[in-house]
């Protein structure tokens, strides 16, 4: 089976452009989560959706904002990009489980996002 | 302190030997424990999941959880160079969140 998919796989931005980066999950997946992994670092959350809705929200910036669709893909849109912002994106899904301990995700290849 | 807490090592083990890998974590009420094996430049690929104390096997890797003391370790054996990566610990850190906090990983070396 597929796993996920994300595109694009590279990006370079300047400054203050904006960038949006898409995720497809694994097919009956309905959650899909987003990190970002800075270099040398680990994965930090950024938010989560679950059938079209916010469910999670972590430390992402103002400047961002995601959405996901009836299909399950996710969108990030980030604008205003800054040198900081530079880091591997990362899409993880998940199968929905009424209890959420029961959480395993699968990450795609990512986004590789540079910022000049 | 980090919410999860990983030796950065490196870790270097001979081929064939075991490795052994240690996470703590802090908040007591954490449910589920997750290892991620993460080589260079590449995404974190889910190996091992443990939710309830004790032991779980599948191939050469077994996790253990220990609630009571709160760490989590990942056992490989028989040891391959193909097992040199970064491996990350994730939890659910508070009840009822999905989302993963992720320890520093330990990179695990296997010497040939």
């Amino acid at each position: 089976a597929a796993g996920v998919i994300q595109s694009p796989r590279h990006l370079i931005k300047e400054k203050r452009e904006t960038a949006t980066l898409k995720c497809y999950p694994i097919s009956r997946h309905d959650t899909v989560y987003w990190y970002q992994q800075g270099p040398g670092q680990d994965p930090q959350f950024l938010i989560s959706f679950y059938e079209k809705m916010q469910s999670d929200k972590g430390s992402i910036p103002d400047r961002f904002s995601a959405q996901q669709f009836s299909d399950y893909h996710s969108e990030l849109n980030m604008s205003s990009l800054e040198l900081g912002d530079s880091a591997l994106y990362f899409c993880a899904s998940s199968f929905h489980k009424a209890d959420p301990s029961y959480n395993e995700q699968f990450f795609g290849p990512g986004t590789r996002l540079t910022v000049l | 302190q980090k919410e999860v807490e990983q030796n950065s090592g490196p870790l270097s083990v001979p081929e064939g030997a075991i490795a052994s890998l240690n996470c703590t974590y802090s908040d007591r009420g954490s449910q589920s424990f997750f290892w991620y094996r993460q080589y260079s430049g590449k995404s974190p690929e889910l190996i091992m999941f443990i939710y309830s104390n004790g032991d779980k096997e599948d191939g050469r890797f077994t996790a253990q959880l220990n609630k009571a003391s709160q760490y989590v370790s990942l056992l490989i054996r028989d040891s391959q160079p193909s097992d040199s990566a970064t491996y990350l610990c994730a939890v659910n850190i508070s009840t009822g969140r999905r989302a993963l906090t992720f320890g520093s990983g330990t990179r695990l070396q296997v010497q040939p």
